[in-house]
Formats: C-alpha cells, structure tokens, sequence
C-alpha cells in the first residue's frame, strides 16, 4: 500500500480480555516497528522486526505483550489479559532498513 | 541509554514569526535523527531525516540542524502559520537501537 495502515483505529475493551492490533506496513519494507504512546508523551519503543523475526523486543514491558509477523509483512500485537494501563495509542511503523522511519495513524486501545 | 529531550514543552506565537525548537540527546554516536509532526489523535508525519554526517536538512519552510558532537538539534521554522499548529517531535537513531523519541513539542500558532 501507499502507507502504514493500522488497524482497528478505535479499540474499547474490559479488563482481562484479549486484544490484537494489526499493522500492514510500506510494501517493501524490511522492519517494521510497534511503539506505545500516553497522553502528552513521545513515542516508546516496544519491538522491532527485521522480516519475520523480533530482531529485538526490550520495549515489551511484560509477558502479557507479545508482538508476530510471521511472513515479514503484516505484524499483529497481541495483548493478553489487558490492564487499565494499556490504554494507550498503539503505533506502527516501518522503515527500508535503517533508513526513514514511515508511521501509521495508530490504533487508540481503551481498557474500560 | 540514550535519552531525548525537547524543548520548549510548549510554544505559543503570532503568525508570521520565525521560530526555533530544540531538541538535545545524551549520547553523541548516533546514525540519524529525525523530526516528525504530529497533529491531535493522528499518527506521525516524518519531517525531515538528517545523517549524521549531514549538518542540515531545509524542506520548504523547515530547516533542521544537527550538531552531533554538542549532541543537539534545531528545527527552524520560517513565516509561521496557523497550520503549523501541532506537537514536533524529535527522535534519534542509534544504528541498531530502534529510534528513541523526545516528549515534543507543542506549538500553537495564532492567527
């Protein structure tokens, strides 16, 4: 496509329940990026895929998150048992190596 | 561990003036920065990409500087208008570290 598109844009939810976040980014791309984002903050690093592997998820804050792009294209976030404090704008982005970083609109997830 | 910060947090000015946001990074070896517009519940809009070889990047009315070895940034922009009005963010790139972002900067440009 012509950009990173992301989907659902809106997610509401209850606590302890499961939610994904699709991400299908710039043709092409070889990685591709999550990153979390609060209220009035910058953007915070989750994971990085290089084709399909996580080439590295520090960002992840804890064993509920878990992030697959299993043909090095399409990514989904996966989020378990989620907390109030997920709420949170979900951001993907994807890059040609190194190089420029290209971001979706985001996935607004809200944990009633 | 790398950290970004920006300032001003938040910016007002009359339309038509010249501006200058600031962003400044802890560790100097990096391998790009880049700045990127935001506007309210929208995603991000990447501005400008400087290497770190470059000094500076222009893009119309926007010109970004670098000065690596100070570890600073500045995002210069001319004749300010009301569409200008958003949240700047800055955000380094270490080589195999994925980028690492600044809170922004919120400018709001009266008309």
């Amino acid at each position: 496509g012509a950009g990173v598109s992301q989907t659902p844009s809106n997610k509401v939810t209850e606590k302890g329940k499961y939610v994904e976040l699709r991400c299908d980014p710039i043709s092409g791309h070889t990685a591709l990026y999550w990153y979390r984002q609060s209220l009035g903050q910058g953007p915070e690093f989750l994971i990085y895929f290089q084709g399909t592997g996580a080439a590295d998820d520090s960002g992840l804050p804890n064993d509920r998150f878990f992030a697959v792009r299993p043909e090095g294209s399409v990514s989904t976030l996966k989020i378990q048992r989620t907390e109030r404090g997920d709420s949170a704008v979900y951001l993907c982005a994807s890059s040609q190596g190194a190089g420029e970083l290209f971001f979706g609109e985001g996935s607004r997830l809200t944990v009633l | 561990k790398q950290e970004v910060t920006q300032i001003p947090a938040a910016l007002s000015v009359p339309e038509g003036e010249n501006l200058v946001l600031n962003c400044s990074f802890t560790d100097s070896a990096i391998y790009n920065l880049q700045w990127f517009r935001q506007d309210p519940g929208k995603g991000l809009t990447s501005l400008l990409l400087i290497q770190s070889s470059q000094r500076e990047q222009t893009s119309g009315r926007l010109n970004a500087s670098l000065d690596k070895s100070s570890g600073r940034s500045t995002l210069y922009i001319a004749a300010s208008q009301p569409g200008d009005s958003a949240t700047y963010l800055c955000a380094v790139n270490s080589g195999n570290t994925p980028l690492v972002f600044g809170k922004g900067t919120r400018l709001s440009v009266i008309a």
